[in-house]
């Protein structure tokens, strides 16, 4: 069984000031993790995503996130948030050898100028 | 990435009716997935759908209430049956780029159903 928690519903930060997502995961095996970004009546946008290697993997629109393998996190990072990242942030996980993902529950960031 | 579209883009249903929703990938890919995605919540996984075979459903949904064709590697239909307004949610399909081991989702069908 794998499962995502983002203990978070909301998170509200000023433009300018640093932005953190958080994100923990459950999973049997060795995780694949990955960062969707959804924007009112979007659908989901792909982030970035942790497979292997490096443990700070660095996405789009300056997004960051880093894998802590003995906390079973993957928190979403971006040093300087802008008003346009005001969104809905889902983290999933899935089993390298698996193909289903498992989202966690979301967060809804607010950005404020 | 691959570049998914989806048709309706929204649509608002009487209850006891059927809504086909359509996805259209841009390249022939293995996988694709049906998800449902309820007013104010996550996503969850209703279906793989297989091209060839019968789709895969995961527990809580069932073939006569979802059917799933895949005719082919680049294309796919959900079928939401006999609605009724718990049925309102978005729909999303995406495809697994396993070169990329990333999904990837189209734009998402919003039905409301009255």
């Amino acid at each position: 069984a794998q499962s995502v928690a983002q203990p978070e519903d909301q998170v509200n930060v000023a433009e300018g000031n640093p932005l953190t997502v958080k994100c923990t995961y459950s999973v049997s095996g060795n995780p694949y993790l990955f960062w969707y970004v959804q924007y009112p009546n979007r659908g989901l946008q792909f982030l970035l995503k942790y497979i292997t290697g490096d443990n700070l993997v660095k996405g789009s629109y300056g997004f960051e996130a880093e894998f802590n393998k003995s906390q079973t996190s993957f928190h979403l990072k971006k040093p300087s948030a802008l008003v346009s990242d005001s969104a809905l942030y889902f983290c999933a996980v899935r089993d390298r050898n698996d193909y289903k993902l498992s989202f966690g529950a979301g967060t809804t960031v607010t950005v404020r100028a | 990435s691959a570049v998914i579209s989806q048709k309706p883009s929204r649509d608002i249903c009487q209850r006891g009716t059927s809504l086909t929703i359509q996805c259209q990938v841009d390249s022939q890919v293995t996988m694709m997935f049906w998800y449902r995605q309820q007013p104010g919540q996550s996503l969850t996984l209703i279906a793989t759908a297989n091209q060839g075979s019968e789709a895969t459903y995961e527990s809580g949904f069932v073939i006569d209430k979802f059917p799933i064709s895949r005719p082919n590697l680049t294309f796919s239909t959900l079928t939401v049956s006999n609605m009724s307004p718990e049925d309102s949610s978005i729909y999303l399909c995406s495809v697994d780029s396993r070169g990329e081991n990333t999904q990837y989702f189209g734009p998402g069908t919003r039905l409301t159903v009255l």
